[in-house]
This record gives structure tokens, sequence and C-alpha cells, in this order.
């Protein structure tokens, strides 16, 4: 069965402070890769995704993420934070299975003005 | 659009009691799903529905049942609600599976006491 690891539960960041989010998943073939961000009181929405191709895809409002496959990681990357970016951040993989989406346990992000 | 809206948003419940949770997308998604979201835990896949006339079980469905009304209404029924049934439930639609991009709904608030 598939799984998915974030590492950080919090983390708190002061605005401009570069942003790495860890993601790391267990699935032998070939995965389709999500983030997916949760704005305090909204809907959960699309950041970013991956299917195929470019390893470094880049999402809304300045994401990106890159797909190391050796490492099975799927690492969620801004290099300067704004307070707008205070959210949960949720990492998902889905391997194969076309429907059944896996989440990660999240990861709460406080941005400091 | 209204996209994928969620009714009720808030609901309490006694132990045995039981309710229906609606969901209905307007953006002629052929796929539907229900979540639900814990703290700590993410949010992990109760049913899902690949296309109007199927559904299948996700990661979580004991105690659920769903029906797929018709392609723009997906609900879930609590048939004897648990304290442990006590999270926040999200419907999500997609134009199908795999890469597609799920959209959710704002959510309901269940508290089982």
């Amino acid at each position: 069965a598939q799984s998915v690891s974030q590492h950080n539960h919090h983390v708190i960041l002061s605005e401009a402070a570069s942003l790495e989010l860890g993601c790391n998943y267990s699935y032998g073939g070939t995965v389709n890769l999500f983030w997916y961000v949760q704005y305090p009181g909204q809907h959960l929405q699309l950041l970013l995704k991956y299917f195929s191709g470019d390893p470094l895809v880049k999402g809304i409002k300045g994401f990106e993420a890159e797909f190391i496959k050796s490492k099975f990681s799927f690492n969620l990357r801004k290099p300067s934070v704004q307070w707008s970016d205070t959210a949960e951040y949720f990492c998902a993989v889905d391997g194969g299975s076309n429907y059944k989406l896996t989440f990660g346990k999240g990861t709460l992000l406080t941005v400091n003005p | 659009n209204a996209g994928v809206t969620q009714t009720p948003k808030f609901q309490v419940l006694k132990t045995g009691q039981s309710m229906t949770l609606q969901c209905a997308q307007d953006m002629n998604h052929n796929s539907m799903y229900w979540y639900r979201q814990d703290p700590g835990m993410g949010l992990r896949l109760i049913y899902y529905s690949a296309s109007e006339g199927t559904t299948d079980k996700g990661e979580v469905p004991n105690g659920y049942n769903v029906s797929r009304l018709n392609k723009r209404e997906f609900s879930l029924r609590l048939e004897s609600a648990a304290p442990s049934q006590t999270s926040v439930y999200f419907c999500a639609s997609s134009y199908s599976g795999g890469i597609e991009t799920q959209y959710f709904g704002p959510g309901t608030r269940l508290l089982v006491l």
C-alpha cells in the first residue's frame, strides 16, 4: 500500500525566509504527486502536481517542487515566503490506483510578519 | 459556477443517530470523493465514485455508506453515528482519476456526542 510522510508537523518562519517542506512516499511503481494547500477557513486547493516529464514542477503563488525518484521525494519549495502563505500544506500521492489519493498528515506553516 | 457544495456546514448528533451529508458539483465532473480530516491524520479517503453508477471503498469505509445519485450528487450516510466519527468531512470531484486535479468543497464539521 502507498503511504506518504511529511516530516515537519509545524514550521514557523519569518517573512522573506526560504521554505522547504519535505514529502516522502512509499510506492514502487509510477506515481502521480500533488501538493494541496488549505488556507485558514478555505477549501483545499491544488498548488502543483507532477505526473511525468521535467521533475521540477512550478505551481501557483511562486511555489515549486522537485521530484527525486531515487529518494522517493517530492519536496515543496518557495524562495521567499509571505505572511499570506500561512496555511496547512498536504502532500498526496496516487500510486496507480487512479482514484485513491493518499495524503500526508500535513504541515502547518506559520509565517510571522 | 459554485464548484463543489456541501450541506450542512455543521451538525451535532447523538450516538446512534443517523444522518446524510450531501455533496453536489456543477463542473460536469465524472469522479467524486468523500474524505474525512482529523487533527494530525491528514485526509483519509472514505469512499469514491469513479463515474456515475459506481462506488468503491477507500481507506476508512467502515460505518459509512454512499450513494451516487446522479452525475452531480454524491451523498455520504452515517447509519448509526459514533463519537469516533467526529470529524470534518470533505467532498471532492475531478474530471477523472489519475493526474486530474480534485476540487474540494468547504467541508462539513460533524460532532457526535
